[in-house]
């Protein structure tokens, strides 16, 4: 009964390709989230996803696009993949986008760009 | 803009010690502040918040942290530290008016040893 569950944990792939990374959660919750955690642990909000509707999008190129075909459901689409992508990618939610909720993290995306 | 320093990459302790892992951090208005701990190849699982009142929070397996306004800090604390605590520490700010944007800290590297 994971709360949080992305998949792929592991994506290698060559600069130039496209791919997917799809994370779903079974909290109910409204708000959902991507991160970008790079080599040096950095962690960095890319974006948030509130009923559906995108409502931060942070400087992230627009090679990434984020896709919700559903509340439980935020996945993230990278386009033209480039080695500066090699990273960790996180999803998380929470149950609204105020308040003093804390976001539950999926267990990351290891993305190894060739 | 909202910002949070963790000024420790590491921390090492010894096993039964008392442990501390600092972070401060800067926000308009009155802030939430939350402790994530992350294991090794593992998503971020919230450990503890700050939202208002008591300045001393209790969280999971034991952790505490204390709130200090006029110093803007957030101390991470544990009465006698444990191996198996050994893990990676993020410390998050984020405004009370600020949705639910979380900026991370870059995190502290805590080392327990027996």
């Amino acid at each position: 009964d994971t709360a949080v569950s992305q998949t792929p944990k592991y994506l290698v792939t060559q600069m130039g390709n496209d791919k997917s990374i799809k994370c779903e959660q079974n909290l109910g919750h409204d708000t959902m989230y991507w991160y970008k955690q790079d080599s040096k642990k950095f962690l960095k909000i890319m974006f948030s996803y509130n009923n559906k509707e995108l409502i931060i999008n942070e400087t992230v190129p627009n090679r990434f696009s984020p896709k919700s075909p559903d509340k439980a459901h935020l996945n993230l689409h990278i386009n033209s993949l480039e080695l500066g992508d090699s990273a960790v990618y996180f999803c998380a939610s929470s149950p609204q986008l105020t308040g003093s909720y804390e976001q539950y993290f999926g267990p990351g995306t290891r993305l190894t760009v060739t | 803009a909202q910002s949070v320093a963790q000024p420790e990459d590491q921390v090492n302790v010894a096993e039964g010690n008392p442990l501390t892992v600092k972070c401060t951090y800067s926000v308009s208005g009155n802030p939430y502040l939350f402790w994530y701990v992350q294991y090794p190849n593992r998503g971020l699982q919230f450990l503890l918040k700050y939202i208002t009142g008591d300045n001393l929070v209790k969280g999971s397996y034991g952790f505490e942290a204390e709130f200090n306004k006029s110093q803007t800090s957030f101390h991470l604390k544990k009465p006698s530290a444990l191996v198996s605590d050994s893990a990676l520490y993020f410390c998050a700010v984020r405004p009370h008016n600020a949705g639910n944007m979380l900026t991370f800290g870059g995190g502290t590297r805590l080392m327990v040893k027996p």
